[in-house]
């Protein structure tokens, strides 16, 4: 049973850049979460994706978008990139109503932005 | 919003038992999750409260208290591999109760000594 998968694992860019990242959800799964964690913190939610739709979305700005495919895997695309947006970007899958169920997260696409 | 505190660092020696510590200001909880993160890696969840009392899982327990805003996470019989971040987060419902998200702390390191 495949976990969370992203991609890439490691990317660099320069500031001005765009950058698209990917992740497919654990099986079983329909609601895919993406957030971001600086070094040293703890990870801070950037938005979630539920039948195709951005359902909740956390304290960052438009430069960060997403979108959910049919087969339920996502994409995070962030535009005008900043030295800031350096990070440790995760995606995390669940399913709807599985209220007690954990967020399950993949190993992250670690991003540098030089 | 959600405010949530835990000690940055605590060392502790192999064998021995370890409590961390976390205290949350929320405006909407709907359980408390902890999640043990080693460097570079996903964050796995080790456990999760939404009632008060206590939860045990192996060498793992987990405290909540919801009047108090207050959660532990003890870890006994203390191991190298235990070394790690050790993450609480609090899950903030919306939507009607069918979508969540998770809020983190920075972070509790660990580093078990020999």
């Amino acid at each position: 049973d495949a976990g969370v998968t992203q991609s890439p694992t490691h990317l660099i860019k320069t500031r001005g850049q765009q950058v698209t990242l990917r992740c497919s959800p654990k099986s079983g799964h329909d609601t895919v979460s993406w957030y971001q964690q600086a070094l040293g913190q703890g990870p801070q939610f950037i938005f979630q994706y539920y039948e195709e739709e951005e359902r909740q979305r956390g304290n960052f700005p438009d430069r960060f978008s997403g979108h959910q495919f049919p087969n339920y895997s996502s994409e995070l695309n962030v535009n005008a990139l900043l030295l800031g947006d350096s990070a440790l970007y995760l995606c995390a899958s669940s399913r709807q109503g599985a209220h007690r169920s954990p967020l399950h997260f993949g190993n992250g696409t670690r991003l540098t932005v030089t | 919003g959600q405010n949530i505190d835990q000690p940055t660092e605590m060392t502790a020696t192999e064998g021995a038992i370890v409590q961390i510590n976390c205290t949350y200001q929320t405006s909407g909880f709907n359980g408390l999750f902890w999640y043990q993160q080693h460097a570079g890696e996903a964050p796995t969840f080790l456990s999760y409260n939404v009632l008060d009392g206590l939860e045990e899982k192996g060498r793992f327990s987990s405290f909540l208290s919801r009047s108090k805003g207050y959660s532990y996470l003890l870890l006994k019989e203390l191991q190298m591999k235990d070394s790690a971040s050790y993450l609480c987060a609090v899950r903030d419902m919306a939507w009607g109760g069918n979508d969540y998200k998770l809020s983190f702390g920075a972070g509790t390191t660990v580093t078990v000594r020999a």
